[in-house]
C-alpha cells in the first residue's frame, strides 16, 4: 500500500509568486492535516480536512493561505504572494475515518519551500 | 489549551547508552500520545503511541508508558545505537469532535556517537 505521498519534495519561489504543495493520502483515508515546520521550531497545526470540506482552518495565516480537498485529486495547500518568512517544511498527514481509536495519522516525507 | 512540553536538546550519548528522553503534557479529557521520530532529511514517522492511561507503546527498542498521574510519556530505550540519531517529537491528540489535530512538543534532537 501506498504511504501519503507529498510533492513536490522541494519547492523555490521567488517572493511574490504562488506556491502549491499536493498531498495524496493514504488510499481510503479521507481526513487530511497540514502542519508548518519552521526552522528551530516544532510542528503547528494549520488545518483539517475531510472529503469537500475545511473542518479546522484555526492554524492557517488569515491572509495568502488556502487549503483544499477535492471530492476527486490530491488535497492542495496554496500560498499566494509568498514571503520568506513561508519558507518551511509543510507535511501532510492522514488518517482513515471518524472515530477511529487510536487517532494516529500517517505523514508524507514533506515540501520543503524555500523563498528567496 | 492542551500543550506538550519536552526535553530540550541536543542530547549526545555513545553507543550503548540509556536514553530518557522527557515528555509530559496538559490535556483537558483523555487524549492519546506518540512519539515520532525525524531522521535527517526525512519526514515522520510514527514510533509509538499510547491511547490510554498506563499503556505501554514501544517499537525497535522504544518504549513509553503514559502516565496520567504525571502528566507524562517517556520516551526510554535500554542500548541506544548510531542509527537512531534523529529528531523526537512527543505529541498528543486534542480531541475537538471530529478533529484530532496533534499538539506538539519542539523536539529532542539526539546524537549516538560510536
Amino acid at each position: 500500500n501506498a504511504g501519503v505521498m507529498q510533492n513536490p519534495r522541494h519547492l523555490v519561489r521567488r517572493r511574490g509568486q504562488e506556491a502549491r504543495l499536493r498531498c495524496s493520502p493514504v488510499k481510503g483515508h479521507s481526513h487530511v492535516y497540514w502542519y508548518r515546520q519552521l526552522p528551530e521550531e516544532g510542528l503547528k497545526f494549520m488545518v483539517y480536512l475531510q472529503k469537500e470540506n475545511i473542518i479546522d482552518e484555526s492554524g492557517m495565516p488569515k491572509e495568502r493561505f488556502s487549503a483544499e480537498f477535492p471530492k476527486e485529486g490530491p488535497s492542495i495547500l496554496r500560498i499566494q504572494q509568498v514571503v520568506r518568512g513561508d519558507s518551511a517544511a509543510y507535511f501532510c498527514a492522514s488518517s482513515p475515518r471518524v472515530g477511529d481509536p487510536t487517532d494516529t495519522q500517517y505523514f508524507g516525507p514533506g515540501t520543503r519551500l524555500t523563498v528567496l | 489549551g492542551n500543550s506538550v512540553t519536552q526535553m530540550e536538546g541536543p542530547v549526545t550519548l555513545s553507543e550503548e547508552a540509556f536514553l530518557t528522553i522527557n515528555c509530559t503534557y496538559t490535556a483537558t479529557g483523555y487524549p492519546s500520545l506518540f512519539w515520532y521520530v525525524q531522521y535527517p532529511g526525512e519526514g515522520l514517522q510514527l514510533l509509538l503511541k499510547a491511547t490510554k492511561a498506563d499503556d505501554k507503546g514501544s517499537n525497535k527498542g522504544f518504549e513509553a508508558t503514559y502516565r496520567k498521574e504525571t502528566t507524562s510519556f517517556h520516551l526510554e530505550k535500554g542500548s541506544v545505537q548510531v542509527s537512531d540519531s534523529a529528531v523526537y517529537f512527543c505529541a498528543l491528540s486534542d480531541r475537538d469532535g471530529n478533529n484530532r489535530k496533534l499538539i506538539w512538543g519542539l523536539g529532542t534532537s539526539l546524537a549516538v556517537n560510536p
